[in-house]
C-alpha cells in the first residue's frame, strides 16, 4: 500500500513567491520521521528538511519550512521567496523503522 | 570529508550480462540503502543494511538482484542476467543511524542501460 502520497505531479510558481508542495502519509507508528529531498536535473538527491513525529514545532531550514499536521498526517513543504534554482523534483519521504519510503515526487518549475 | 560515492557513474551492458555496482558510504555511517529510480519516476527501495544485522531485502524485485556489504564499509549491488527493464539509475544512500532521525545522504547514482 502506498504510504507516501504526493498529489501534485507538477507545480508552477512565480519567482520570489511562496509555494506549498503537498505530502500525506500513512502509518500506524507513533514514532516516525518525515523528510523532504530535492532532486535537480543533475540527478543528485539533496536533503532539505526533517520533522520528527514528536516535534511540536514545525521544522524550518532557511527558506524551507515543513507544515506538519500530525492528526491529518500531512507534511507539506513550504518554499518561501522562490528562486530559479529551486526548479527541480521534490520528494517527500517517511522513515519508520529502518528503511525510508518515498513519494512519487512533485516537479516544481519557477518562472522568471 | 567525502560524501557517498558510487561507481561506475554509467554502465551500458547487453541483455543477459551480469553487472556489479559499487557504493562507498560516508565513513562511520552504519546504515546503507540501495534504491532504483526509473526515468521520470520516484525512488524504489531495494535493500537496506544496518551494521552487522541481517539486511532487509524486502524491496529486491527478483532473485536476479543481490547485494552485499562488508561490515560498515563498501556495498555491491549485483544484477544477474540483466533485462531491459533493469535500465534505471541506481542510488545508494548512507545514514549515521537507522533510527527515525537518521537523514540519508545520497551518492550521485549509477546510470544503468541494458541494450
Amino acid at each position: 500500500a502506498q504510504k507516501i502520497t504526493q498529489t501534485q505531479p507538477g507545480m508552477f510558481v512565480q519567482e520570489k513567491e511562496a509555494v506549498t508542495l503537498d505530502c500525506t502519509y500513512d502509518t500506524s507508528d507513533q514514532s516516525y520521521g518525515l523528510f523532504w529531498y530535492k532532486q535537480p536535473s543533475s540527478g543528485e538527491m539533496i536533503f532539505l528538511i526533517y520533522q520528527g513525529s514528536y516535534d511540536e514545532q514545525n521544522a524550518t531550514e532557511g527558506r524551507y519550512s515543513l507544515n506538519f499536521q500530525k492528526a491529518r498526517k500531512s507534511a507539506n513543504l513550504v518554499i518561501s521567496a522562490s528562486q530559479l534554482g529551486d526548479s527541480a523534483m521534490y520528494f517527500c519521504a517517511m522513515r519508520e523503522v529502518g528503511d525510508m519510503r518515498f513519494g512519487a515526487g512533485t516537479r516544481l518549475t519557477v518562472k522568471p | 570529508g567525502a560524501g557517498v560515492s558510487q561507481s561506475p557513474s554509467n554502465k551500458v551492458t547487453e541483455k543477459g550480462k551480469d553487472v556489479e555496482l559499487r557504493c562507498d558510504p560516508i565513513s562511520g555511517h552504519t546504515a546503507l540503502y540501495w534504491y532504483r529510480q526509473r526515468l521520470g519516476q520516484g525512488l524504489e527501495f531495494l535493500i537496506y543494511f544496518q551494521g552487522n544485522s541481517a539486511p532487509d531485502k524486502s524491496g529486491l524485485p527478483s532473485d536476479r538482484f543481490s547485494a552485499e556489504r562488508t561490515g560498515e564499509s563498501v556495498s555491491t549491488l549485483t544484477i544477474q542476467r540483466t533485462q531491459q527493464e533493469d535500465s534505471a539509475v541506481y542510488l545508494c544512500a548512507s545514514s549515521p543511524t537507522s533510527g527515525r532521525a537518521g537523514t540519508q545522504y545520497f551518492g550521485p547514482g549509477t546510470r544503468l542501460t541494458v541494450l
